[in-house]
């Protein structure tokens, strides 16, 4: 079985600031992992993910989430924020290998707030 | 090209009423999920379906039935709503069964009140 852990709960930042939003998770196989982004009375969306190659990965609007597999874990990254950046971040993965589409584990959201 | 809509966008029920929330995609994804979200928990799977015609329990199923009569349509229904209910339900679709990591695209959500 996997879990997700998402340290904090609640970010806040001030604008043009970096930021880093955790995620750990635990798996006794191999996983995708996965960043939604979820817009004040929205629903989720992706914002980027990881299923092979670079441990680095990019979204279009500046947010970069490395793979550490040592530490399991998939932190997310901005080095400077935007009001527009306010949102909820969920963290996600689901196991390598075989029909996974019920296998999808989210954690529990990281509400970033950006301070003007 | 609207993605994957939910309707209605907010409800209040009473104890023991019932209701259907309707999701459509015009994606023509063969997967389909409901999710739903609560505080402090991320979301969670109540039931999904891989196919027209198919259903399939997930994590948290009791107190809900579901139908995909349509392979662009998946209803969730609530047989007797309960106060725990309460939360917020979001429907998904995606085009693969997750076996090469594929992205599930989200509807709006659905926010339900059971007094």
């Amino acid at each position: 079985a996997q879990s997700v852990t998402q340290l904090d709960s609640q970010v806040p930042v001030f604008e043009e600031a970096p930021v880093e939003l955790r995620c750990n998770y635990s798996s006794s196989v191999s996983v995708y992992l996965f960043w939604y982004v979820q817009y004040p009375n929205q629903g989720l969306q992706l914002l980027l993910k990881y299923l092979s190659g670079s441990t680095l990965v990019k979204s279009i609007n500046g947010f970069e989430a490395e793979f550490n597999k040592s530490q399991t874990s998939f932190h997310l990254r901005k080095p400077s924020v935007h009001i527009s950046d306010t949102a909820e971040y969920f963290c996600a993965v689901t196991p390598k290998g075989g029909s996974s589409y019920d296998k999808v584990i989210f954690g529990p959201g990281t509400s970033l707030s950006v301070i003007p | 090209n609207a993605g994957v809509t939910q309707t209605p966008k907010f409800r209040v029920l009473k104890t023991g009423q019932s209701m259907t929330l309707l999701c459509a995609q015009d994606m023509n994804h063969e997967y389909m999920y409901w999710y739903r979200q609560d505080p402090g928990m991320g979301l969670r799977l109540i039931h999904y379906s891989v196919g027209e015609g198919t259903t399939a329990k997930g994590e948290v199923p009791d107190g809900y039935n579901v139908s995909r009569l349509k392979k662009q349509n998946f209803l969730l229904g609530l047989e007797s709503a309960a106060p725990s209910q309460t939360s917020v339900y979001f429907c998904a679709s995606s085009y693969g069964s997750g076996i090469l990591g594929e992205t599930q695209y989200f509807g709006p959500g659905t926010r339900l009140l059971v007094l």
